[in-house]
């Protein structure tokens, strides 16, 4: 595998259902984000990792629960979403460096999630 | 607070003509500016990006972006569209030292053959 991958790809869950995503990144990088993106809004920031430290929490209601466990991997736990909810949620990494650097962001092919 | 506007939802374009999608940025500082493209089913790859030095920047499949601070835009320019180039395009701006990317709504790229 190579770059950022996702799974699973597409996933439909009702709202009282459990259900997590998941994101690999094989690219060495140190920080990792998950995004929104639905049909009528911007691409939305939800979460921030840095060296596997939460450090944005773009106000996500708390029914998306992150985790970091190393710095290759990131989940999105999802419990009890609202059809509102359904998205595709994408997975990115970049190499974050001191001072006033900025590498770019890699993005995953995203889950497309259907909540009914 | 930054914003990035991309005021097109949709162009259509014929194959062969050339294209430019529009991006304009609020933020105070120079910022760092991206475009991505999006393909059907797929997630965002990097066409290009400015942080410093020459405002026209070269990116790859043959586009070019020009950063205009008086005019806070970083409009996206191909020469020659292809068919195979019909997708979304994302315009973003990063804060200084930070990791944090703001994105435009997106613009939808039609092709006619």
């Amino acid at each position: 595998e190579t770059g950022v991958t996702q799974t699973p790809r597409h996933l439909v869950m009702g709202m009282t259902n459990k259900k997590s995503l998941k994101c690999e990144q094989h690219l060495g990088h140190n920080a990792m984000y998950w995004y929104k993106q639905s049909a009528k809004k911007p691409l939305e920031l939800m979460f921030v990792y840095n060296f596997k430290e939460q450090t944005e929490n773009n106000s996500v209601p708390s029914r998306f629960s992150p985790e970091c466990p190393n710095s290759s991997h990131l989940f999105l736990h999802l419990h009890t979403l609202q059809p509102e909810d359904s998205a595709l949620y994408l997975c990115a990494s970049s190499q974050v460096l001191g001072g006033a650097s900025y590498n770019e962001q890699f993005f995953g092919p995203g889950t497309r999630l259907t909540v009914l | 607070a930054q914003s990035v506007t991309q005021p097109d939802i949709h162009i259509t374009v014929s194959e062969g003509a050339s294209l430019e999608l529009r991006c304009n940025y609020s933020y105070g500082a120079t910022p760092y500016l991206f475009w991505y493209v999006q393909s059907p089913g797929q997630g965002l790859q990097l066409l290009l990006k400015y942080f410093s030095g020459d405002t026209l920047v070269q990116g790859i499949k043959g586009f070019e972006a020009e950063f205009k601070r008086s005019q806070s835009s970083f409009n996206l320019r191909k020469p020659s569209v292809h068919w195979s180039d019909a997708a979304e395009y994302f315009c973003a701006v990063a804060e200084d030292a930070g990791n944090m990317l703001t994105f435009g709504g997106g613009t939808r790229l039609m092709v006619k053959p």
